[in-house]
């Protein structure tokens, strides 16, 4: 197991187009979480999948933004008609349900967009 | 008022000093209490995690809670230059542990 991996790991686009960023958690975790971190901040919440349900949602998430876990493995984040404020580090973490690690995030390298 | 708040520094030391990271929270009813550290361009890594009031040591760290006063710290003895990072303290708010993040700590440790 190679840990949490994320797709693309840099992204620069224009202003008004689409984005997907791809997440791999590691195989035996069903929780997965997508963060967002700006540059001298601390990562903040988007959203949360426990296997395919997506059971919460940040107000930071506007609705440009979707994220999807179809079968409770990879997950996917779209941000459509990015804005230069989308800029941001996204950042993918998973963690077991139960057992000695459910309290411990283990986070991917993340996908830094650039919007233009 | 910010739901975790971290001294954003820099915080500077000379190698081998103790480092001593705060972070304060505001929601009484947080359990569990992390530490990550993060290399610039890099993600966050787990360090250390607490639950109960009191100390808790790993090699060259201790963390400490105080859950009356809303405190958590972070010690680093014989700080060395590897340690140069930013430190984010997190809180488990939640059942299925969604963690809210301070705005982190830099620390700087000088040769």
């Amino acid at each position: 197991d190679t840990g949490v991996s994320q797709d693309p790991r840099h992204k620069i686009t224009k202003r008004g187009q689409n984005v997907t960023f791809r997440c791999d958690p590691i195989s035996e975790h069903n929780r997965l979480y997508w963060y967002r971190q700006t540059l001298g901040q601390g990562p903040e919440f988007l959203t949360y999948f426990q296997n395919e349900a997506q059971l919460e949602k940040s107000r930071l998430l506007s609705d440009r933004f979707s994220a999807e876990r179809p079968k409770g493995s990879f997950s996917t984040l779209e941000i459509q008609r990015t804005e230069q404020g989308d800029s941001a580090m996204y950042l993918c973490a998973s963690s077991p349900r139960t057992g000695s690690g459910a309290n411990v995030l283990t986070f991917g390298a993340g996908s830094r967009l650039t919007v233009l | 008022q910010k739901e975790v708040e971290q001294n954003s520094g820099p915080l500077s030391v000379p190698e081998g000093a103790i480092a001593s990271l705060n972070c304060t929270y505001s929601d009484r009813v947080s359990q569990s209490f992390f530490w990550y550290r993060q290399y610039s361009g890099k993600s966050p890594e787990l360090i250390m995690s607490i639950y109960s009031n009191g100390d808790k040591e790993d090699g060259r760290f201790t963390a400490q809670l105080n859950k009356a006063s809303q405190y958590v710290s972070l010690l680093i003895r014989d700080s060395q230059p590897s340690d140069s990072a930013t430190y984010l303290c997190a809180v488990n708010t939640g059942g299925y542990n969604k963690l809210i993040f301070g705005a982190g700590t830099r620390l700087a440790v000088h040769p």
